[in-house]
């Protein structure tokens, strides 16, 4: 069965400082989906990043990036410089091939950037 | 597009009563599931949908029922609210590509309370 860790339930920075969020996941698959979306305080649900088991290189976008490796089943995300607007509850989400499209959540890190 | 839409944004309901979560989504997804968030507890899946005329059971079926009589409608009943029902749910759909399932767009949510 798939699981998805986040055991950071709340991280409190200031503003400009660098944050790693970290998600650890368990799968029996070998290929399978990563994800990670946004929530603000708004609440709506926005889409990060998708990675899949076979691509284990690192990506960068802009302030974002993030680290695969499948050695320690781990798919961390780091904002750099962080700011105000960054402060949100972050889910880090998997999806084994042999699931189809279900997707299964961690239980997800509030980060809070405080000025 | 319009995406995925959801109705209504608020409910109050008294134990025992009956609703449905209306959801639609203009994109032609195939896959479609309905969600639940409750705080610390990330987002867990109640029902999920692979086309039309096709329903399964997520994590937390429980005291929920589904259909799917089109691509674009899939709507999330409650039979007998109860206050653990209390939530908000959050209404996805998405794609399989031929890279496998691509991210899933969720609608704004329903904050649900039962008393």
């Amino acid at each position: 069965a798939q699981k998805v860790t986040q055991a950071q339930t709340e991280i409190s920075v200031v503003e400009k400082e660098d944050v790693t969020l970290d998600c650890v996941y368990e799968t029996r698959d070998t290929t399978y989906y990563l994800f990670w979306y946004k929530q603000p305080p708004s609440g709506e649900l926005v889409f990060l990043i998708r990675r899949n088991s076979f691509d284990e290189q690192n990506e960068i976008s802009g302030r974002y990036s993030w680290n695969f490796q499948k050695s320690t089943s781990s798919f961390n995300f780091t904002i750099t410089a962080s700011q105000v607007v960054d402060s949100a509850v972050y889910f880090c989400a998997l999806n084994e091939e042999t699931s189809g499209s279900r997707l299964t959540f961690g239980e997800g890190t509030q980060l809070t950037v405080n000025p | 597009n319009a995406g995925v839409t959801q109705t209504p944004k608020f409910q109050v309901l008294k134990t025992g009563q009956s609703m449905t979560l209306q959801c639609a989504q203009d994109m032609n997804h195939e896959y479609m599931s309905w969600y639940r968030q409750d705080p610390g507890m990330g987002l867990r899946l109640i029902h999920y949908s692979v086309g039309a005329g096709i329903t399964d059971q997520g994590e937390v079926p429980n005291g929920y029922n589904v259909s799917r009589s089109t691509t674009e409608d899939f709507p999330l009943r409650l039979l007998s609210a109860a206050p653990s029902q209390t939530s908000v749910y959050f209404c996805a759909s998405s794609y399989q590509g031929t890279s496998g399932p691509y991210e899933q767009y969720f609608g704004p949510g329903t904050r649900l309370t039962v008393t």
